[in-house]
């Protein structure tokens, strides 16, 4: 399986944008990016994925560098409530069934500070 | 968006007794539901793959008579952990697949006496 390094940790200030980056450069041409975050004793949450190009939805914004092999979670004015660890996951497109797995690293533990 | 319900939230039990663990997808059908286990301070990890009228298929490492997997219809997957003892004490997840992604439940907290 392809994989994904991210900074352990990230400090933001309230309000301000957050650039959360991701390295992939083992990525196949099939991989999708998925971003999901953790808020402390609670399940995963869903944030954002894509594949090649930049994706907005309510959350956040996905820029997929051109050789796809980095990508940046951008959180446009972080609150308190965006602290989390973030993870950034490769999966195969296409893949069905018992495919289709996520594996969760370490991923990136953000601080928002007030 | 995609809702995935657990239950219970959180149990405390005895050593030496089964624990049943639900997951429900509650406004949409999800024929394949997944299984973690989060240890604290770790990652999520992988148990095991449920599929709608088949048999789980579990990740290595995990014992498919400890951890038994029903998922009998296309809106719950059940997790019993059978004969449970401390070192099961645990924080388990579970999230079912949609078309390109995966919605997850909000867990449950066991801790085994």
């Amino acid at each position: 399986d392809a994989k994904t390094t991210q900074p352990n940790s990230m400090e933001s200030n309230e309000e301000e944008p957050v650039h959360l980056p991701c390295n992939h450069s083992t990525i196949s041409g099939t991989d999708y990016i998925h971003w999901y975050r953790q808020l402390p004793s609670q399940g995963p949450e869903y944030v954002i994925h894509g594949l090649t190009s930049n994706v907005n939805n309510r959350m956040a914004s996905l820029a997929i560098a051109e050789d796809r092999k980095s990508s940046t979670l951008i959180l446009h004015r972080a609150t308190l409530r965006d602290a989390a660890v973030y993870y950034c996951i490769l999966t195969p497109r296409g893949s069905g069934g018992s495919n289709y797995k996520l594996t969760f690293g370490k991923g990136t533990l953000l601080t928002v500070n007030p | 968006g995609a809702v995935v319900s657990q239950h219970p939230s959180r149990v405390i039990c005895k050593s030496g007794t089964s624990v049943k663990i639900e997951c429900r997808s509650l406004d949409f059908q999800a024929t394949t539901m997944f299984w973690y286990r989060q240890f604290p301070k770790q990652s999520l990890m992988l148990m095991a793959t449920s599929n709608e009228g088949s048999k789980a298929t579990y990740e290595q490492g995990v014992e498919k008579d400890k951890f038994l997997i029903n998922h009998a219809s296309l809106t719950l997957s059940t997790l019993t952990v059978t004969s449970a003892h401390p070192e099961d004490s645990s924080f388990y997840i579970c999230s079912a697949r949609v078309p390109e992604t995966q919605y997850f439940g909000p867990g449950t907290r066991l801790l085994v006496l």
